[in-house]
């Protein structure tokens, strides 16, 4: 497709509910990133991926938060027993280069609202 | 620790008038910048960068300077429009350091009064 295509648009999870959250990179792109970005916050760093290989979880909060990419093109980020403070937008970006200096192209993003 | 600052997270202007958004770091290893802009409900989308390399960089209506001494860096457009209201958000890496990752700032949300 022509951007980053990330589904669902919304998602509303009761607390301890599992969610899978998908992301469609721009076709080719080598790099894929997730970003959480909580209300009036920045995006903050969650994982990286080169292809298939995640060579950077550092930023997952917690051993509940999953990321996998097993062909190297669509990636699903996924939270266990969702929490209240998991209530975020979940962004996704691709890159066509390992390291960019012209930064990514981000989806829309998943609004995940825990109850 | 918030490694990128913007401390002023709402700015409002005259159409016609310059916008100035502020940003400051406080990792002298950053050497690209970004600024991105976002509209509600889509995801931000790149604007314009400069390397550390440089203390200037131009594209249309939009500047962003960069004082490496000050660790501060600001985003100018010239003349502002309506069109321009958005959150702006600037983002910092430390790409020749072998890093892939941004850090971004809390946004500042600039409002264009027509």
């Amino acid at each position: 497709g022509a951007g980053v295509s990330q589904s669902p648009r919304y998602k509303v999870a009761k607390r301890g509910q599992d969610v899978a959250l998908r992301c469609d990179p721009i076709s080719g792109h080598v790099s894929l990133f997730w970003y959480q970005q909580a209300l009036g916050q920045g995006p903050e760093f969650l994982t990286y991926f080169q292809n298939e290989a995640q060579l950077d979880k550092s930023g997952l909060p917690s051993d509940r938060f999953f990321a996998e990419r097993p062909e190297g093109s669509v990636s699903t980020l996924k939270i266990q027993r969702t929490q209240q403070e998991d209530s975020a937008v979940y962004l996704c970006a691709s890159s066509p280069l390992r390291l960019s200096n012209y930064g990514y192209t981000f989806g829309s993003g998943t609004r995940l609202t825990v109850v | 620790d918030q490694q990128v600052k913007q401390n002023s997270p709402s700015l409002s202007v005259q159409e016609g008038r310059i916008s100035i958004l502020n940003c400051d770091y406080t990792n002298s290893m950053f050497d690209y910048f970004l600024w991105y802009k976002k509209y509600p409900a889509e995801g931000p989308t790149f604007l314009i960068s400069i390397s550390s390399i440089k203390d200037k960089n131009e594209d249309g209506r939009f500047t962003v300077f960069l004082n490496k001494s000050a660790k501060h860096l600001s985003l100018h457009i010239v003349p502002s429009q309506p069109g321009d209201s958005a959150v702006y958000f600037c983002a910092a890496s430390a790409l020749n350091s072998g890093t892939y990752k941004y850090i971004f700032g809390t946004g500042t949300r600039l409002k264009v009064l027509a």
